[in-house]
């Protein structure tokens, strides 16, 4: 599996957009880019995912840079109920999703 | 049913006995995982299951831990002599996996082991 890097904990002002980092220089071609969410106490939870292309759901936004090494999850207006640990997932076709700690993000009123 | 279901969903055990784990995974899909998530902590892989591949055993921490799955339906997790550094939740996750989808896992909410 491709490593992922992502900053322990970050903080986001309730109403802004929160921009959550993820390095993955060791990605290969046919590996795609998810990202999970785990709120406290419950199972996490499917945000978005992609290939190369940016993608936008209800949810996110997701930036991948051209030479795929590295991607930003976009959430666009941070609500309370964003603070959770987020996850970012590097896998393709057969492989297992293995997941590393994650980003603690906290929005802050 | 609509999604991953576990049970039990809390499981309170005495050290030295055995306990049984349950995951009902959505119909149709041919991974199944499963992970251990201690307090406060990030989520570990134990197994991973797909179709009639022989499973991904390496992430299980000793040999009293067990899983089964039979076909591509219901699965459960056996851990034996339990110790009190087994207690935390253990989730279960399925996907539609394939060797041309990549699709996203679906979490079961776990079942919460404590140890005594």
């Amino acid at each position: 599996d491709a490593k992922t890097t992502q900053p322990p904990s970050m903080d986001c002002a309730e109403g802004r957009a929160a921009n959550l980092p993820c390095n993955h220089s060791t990605i290969s071609g046919n590996e795609y880019v998810y990202w999970y969410r785990q709120i406290h106490s419950q199972g996490p939870q499917y945000i978005i995912h992609g290939l190369k292309n940016n993608e936008t759901n209800e949810m996110a936004s997701l930036i991948i840079t051209e030479d795929r090494k590295s991607s930003t999850l976009i959430l666009p207006h941070a609500t309370l109920r964003d603070t959770a640990v987020y996850y970012c997932i590097v896998r393709g076709g057969y492989q297992k999703v293995t997941f590393g700690i994650g980003t603690k993000l906290q929005v802050i009123p | 049913g609509a999604g991953v279901s576990q049970s039990p969903s809390n499981k309170v055990t005495e050290k030295g006995k055995d306990v049984e784990l349950r995951c009902d995974p959505i119909s149709g899909h041919t991974a199944l995982y499963w992970y251990r998530q201690r307090l406060g902590q990030g989520l570990e892989f134990l197994i991973y299951f797909q179709g009639n591949s022989a499973p991904d055993k390496s992430g299980l921490p000793s040999d009293r831990f067990s899983a089964e799955r039979t076909g591509e339906s219901v699965s459960t997790l056996t851990i034996q002599r339990t110790q009190q550094e087994d207690s935390a939740v253990y989730l279960c996750a399925s996907s539609p996996q394939g060797p041309i989808m990549n699709t996203e896992a679906f979490f079961g909410q776990g079942t919460r082991l404590t140890v005594v």
